[in-house]
Formats: C-alpha cells, structure tokens, sequence
C-alpha cells in the first residue's frame, strides 16, 4: 500500500544536540511538507518542497533545516539553533496541483528535548 | 496573509444532540478541507470541498462550503462518542501550502 513513512515514532534529544527525522513516501508525490504541532495547537509550516532539489521555508523555519535529493525523500534536521523543539512533527504530501485529494499525513514523530 | 479561524476551540455535547463548528478564512478560496485527529495520533481527510456550494457528508458529519462569506461548517448530527476527536479545518491559496485553524477539540459525553 502507498502511503507516508515517518521515523522514528519518538526521538529524544539532548541539549544541543542536532536530530534528523525521516520522512519517506512511495505514493510519487511531487510535493512534501513538514509541520510542527504543539500541544493543543494548529499545525505550523516549518518546510515545504515541490520538487526535487528546491525547498522553501515556511513559517517557523529557524533552528530546523531540510533536503531534497529524491522524490521519495524529505528529512527534517532539527538543529541546536532550535531553542524549543519538544512537539509532534508531522510530515505530509500531496498529489499534483489540483489538491483534489489535499495532503496525505504521515503518522508523526514525538520528539522530546532531555 | 492567509488566516484561518475556527469556532469554538473547545466543545463538549451530550450523547444525541446537534452542533456546528465553524470555519472562517481570510481571502478568498475555492476549496476548504477538513481533518480529523485523534488523540496523539495522525491527521485523517474528513472531506475535500472544492467549489462553493460544496456540501458532503460521511455518517453523522456534514461539511459545507460557502466561499462567498469565506465560510465553512461542519455538522455534527445525533452525536456519539467515537465522534471524540480534534477537528481542523485548512485551506490554500493557488499553490501555497495548506493553511490551518487552531482546531475544534470535541469532546461528545454520555
């Protein structure tokens, strides 16, 4: 079944430390999105790419960095800049440009700072 | 700038009874979706409305689109407690990524 495989279900961080989470689809998306959710709130943009090679920041994208070298592919590194990263991080894509279908969701990433 | 606003943020029903929750958004859309997300879990596509007028419906929940007053509703009829969840609702403008509101937690009692 196609879909979006995000790793790893819960991440622990220590202080100062850079983390990467994993996001891979095998749906042929064209285009992948990563968002942050805090607890009780909407979801927030951190990064968001429509093709290979090409990525455009989005709304919260300090202390986080991405890439994009494969279609299937679009990994988040949390780095020390990020001064508060404890939240759920859902990665996501979607389709052509229609939107017909609007994004489909991976399962989420709980990351923790220790 | 794109907003997206939703009321109430907090809802809690009796077993049984009817409510709305509110969609409202700042420029002008032609579509509207709506997501479901249960507790620590994922966000599931409720419904995808694409033009106005739009109104779907799966069991118990019914979405409408009116993009003239940039509003959208979701229906909740005779509620039950497996309808318990957070309910956003999102859109975009053109190509921009998806926008979201702040969420409805729902919260159906016996």
């Amino acid at each position: 079944d196609g879909g979006i495989t995000q790793s790893p279900k819960y991440l622990f961080r220590k202080e100062g430390q850079n983390v990467t989470l994993s996001c891979e689809q095998n749906l042929n998306h064209d285009a992948m999105y990563w968002y942050r959710q805090d607890p009780g709130q909407g979801l927030r943009l951190i990064y968001y790419s429509q093709i290979v090679n090409d990525f455009q920041k989005g709304d919260i994208a300090e202390g986080y960095s991405v890439s994009r070298e494969k279609k299937e592919s679009f990994p988040l590194t949390v780095t020390s800049a990020q001064k508060n990263p404890t939240a759920f991080y859902l990665c996501a894509s979607r389709d052509g440009p229609t939107m017909e279908y609007g994004y489909t969701f991976g399962s989420g990433t709980r990351l923790t700072v220790v | 700038e794109l907003k997206v606003e939703q009321n109430p943020l907090f809802l809690s029903m009796q077993e049984g009874k009817n409510y709305t929750i509110y969609c409202n958004y700042s420029t002008t859309s032609d579509r509207l979706y709506w997501y479901r997300q249960d507790p620590g879990k994922s966000l599931e596509s409720l419904f995808v409305l694409l033009s106005n007028g739009a109104v779907k419906q799966e069991g118990r929940l019914m979405a409408s689109l009116d993009t003239k007053a940039r509003l959208s509703t979701l229906h909740i009829t005779a509620a039950v407690h497996d309808l318990s969840a957070t309910y956003f609702c999102a859109r975009n403008s053109g190509n921009t990524p998806l926008v979201f509101g702040k969420g409805t937690r729902l919260s159906v009692i016996a």
